[in-house]
């Protein structure tokens, strides 16, 4: 399978500060996701989008969080006001379909100072 | 709420030995799917086999082989003929559809393989 392209790979930003972490979709994936990733923890889901709109959100994704697809290319995640909690791996996922394998990106390490 | 139950925090194998990974979950639903991930140190997450619950047979791929026990809600990873790139943390993880299509993932295993 084709990987997913993540940027940045790194991401270091001052409490407060708003980041987007970007996702490259391919062309026959119609669902993808956000998943995130504490140092040491288990993987988390965060949202999931399908023909442009959320299909769903955890608990976590709250209205610090948004996703769009605003040039019906690229995927995003925007975190407006990070925290110091907020820092962690984000990997974005995407799949053929509803019940098909995720397949994930390399991820974004975010670190919020 | 479904829930992913890794209950081996670390393991370490031999070299060109088998090792197996234990995975339990929980759910009412019957149709589910069951995915076991393997995390390098590099953190990709690289998927290592899959499982849909309405089979009975047991999904293999090369070496990595699962053992699914569904009344006993149990989903265990056999690597066979371990290699040194083996050496990853494994994460079992569960998908349901009626519950959306995320993914829930359990706390993950650390398999160390020794030369």
């Amino acid at each position: 399978e084709p990987e997913v392209t993540q940027t940045p790979s790194h991401q270091v930003t001052q409490m407060g500060q708003e980041v987007i972490l970007r996702c490259v979709p391919i062309s026959n994936h119609l669902y993808f996701y956000w998943y995130r990733q504490i140092l040491g923890q288990k993987v988390e889901f965060l949202v999931s989008f399908y023909n442009n709109e959320i299909s769903e959100k955890s608990e976590i994704f709250d209205d610090q969080f948004s996703v769009e697809r605003p040039d019906g290319s690229n995927f995003t995640l925007k975190i407006r006001s990070t925290k110091l909690e907020d820092s962690a791996m984000y990997f974005c996922a995407r799949g053929k379909g509803e019940s098909e394998t995720q397949y994930f990106g390399p991820g974004t390490r975010l670190l919020v100072l | 709420a479904q829930t992913v139950t890794q209950s081996q925090p670390e393991m370490s194998v031999q070299e060109a030995e088998t090792v197996t990974l234990s995975c339990t979950y929980d759910t009412s639903e019957n149709n589910y799917y069951l995915f076991w991930y393997k995390q390098p140190p590099s953190r990709q997450m690289i998927l290592v086999i899959r499982q849909e619950a309405y089979k009975q047979q047991n999904a293999t791929e090369n070496r990595f082989s699962v053992n699914f026990q569904k009344a006993a809600k149990s989903f265990s990873l056999k690597i066979s003929d371990s290699q040194l790139g083996d050496t990853a943390m494994y994460f079992c993880a569960f998908m349901t559809l009626p519950s959306g299509s995320r993914l829930t993932f359990g706390e993950g295993t650390q398999l160390t393989v020794n030369p």
